[in-house]
């Protein structure tokens, strides 16, 4: 059954301590992975798009890596500002188009 | 312009009552999401309309009523609904149905009482 878990569902940082968030997937043939950023009671802010393992892209302290079956967010030198939850989702190849996704991981950053 | 709009950001109704949410984007996509999300829980989708017609139903109830007036607006109609039905309910939209990254908007907070 495609599957996508995310770990760990909680995290707390002290700001300034640098981290990973995973997303590990099984889908029958990977169309894409999206990471989300999401605040309490707002939508979904789009992060990142990743197609084919090996890729990887970055944005201010955030990099998101992919393989063929996980793909990571790492968070450097993290801010308050980058508490949220972080979602991933996956689209698997073929027709059905429909997202599948995680559960989110919830990131506190303390000052 | 990466951004898609939604009113009201609140709505409180109750069983009895007709209200809709509106949703707009102006960044030229052709398909438009409607989703439901409960706390702690990721988005799940509705609805998706493709070239302003609808072409996924996830078997929602009939008391929630999509329609997409033209290619920049969504809206979705309310009758009858259950307190069950209270949660964020999210736009969003994409260059195509199935294509790339879709873009969200800031939600309606729905309280059913």
């Amino acid at each position: 059954e495609d599957q996508v878990t995310q770990s760990p569902e909680a995290l707390r940082l002290q700001e300034g301590e640098s981290s990973s968030l995973n997303c590990s997937y099984t889908v029958s043939g990977l169309r894409g992975l999206f990471w989300y950023r999401q605040d309490p009671g707002k939508g979904p802010e789009f992060l990142f798009t990743l197609y084919s393992a090996g890729e990887e892209k970055e944005k201010e302290r955030l990099k998101a890596t992919l393989t063929k079956k996980e793909s990571f967010l790492h968070i450097t030198a993290p801010k308050p500002e980058d508490s949220a939850t972080y979602l991933c989702a996956v689209r698997r190849a073929g027709n059905n188009r429909k997202l599948i996704w995680g559960l989110g991981t919830s990131l506190a950053v303390n000052p | 312009d990466t951004e898609v709009t939604q009113t009201p950001k609140h709505l409180v109704m109750g069983m009895t009552n007709k209200k809709s949410l509106k949703c707009e984007q102006h960044m030229g996509h052709r398909a438009m999401y409607w989703y439901k999300q409960k706390a702690k829980k990721p988005p799940e989708l509705m609805f998706v309309y493709s070239y302003e017609k609808l072409s996924i139903n996830e078997s929602v109830p009939s008391r929630f009523s999509p329609e997409c007036p033209n290619s920049s607006l969504l809206n979705l109609h309310l009758h009858a609904l259950q307190p069950e039905d209270s949660a964020l309910y999210l736009c969003a939209s994409s260059q195509a149905w199935g294509g790339d990254e879709q873009f969200f908007g800031p939600g309606t907070r729905l309280t059913v009482l």
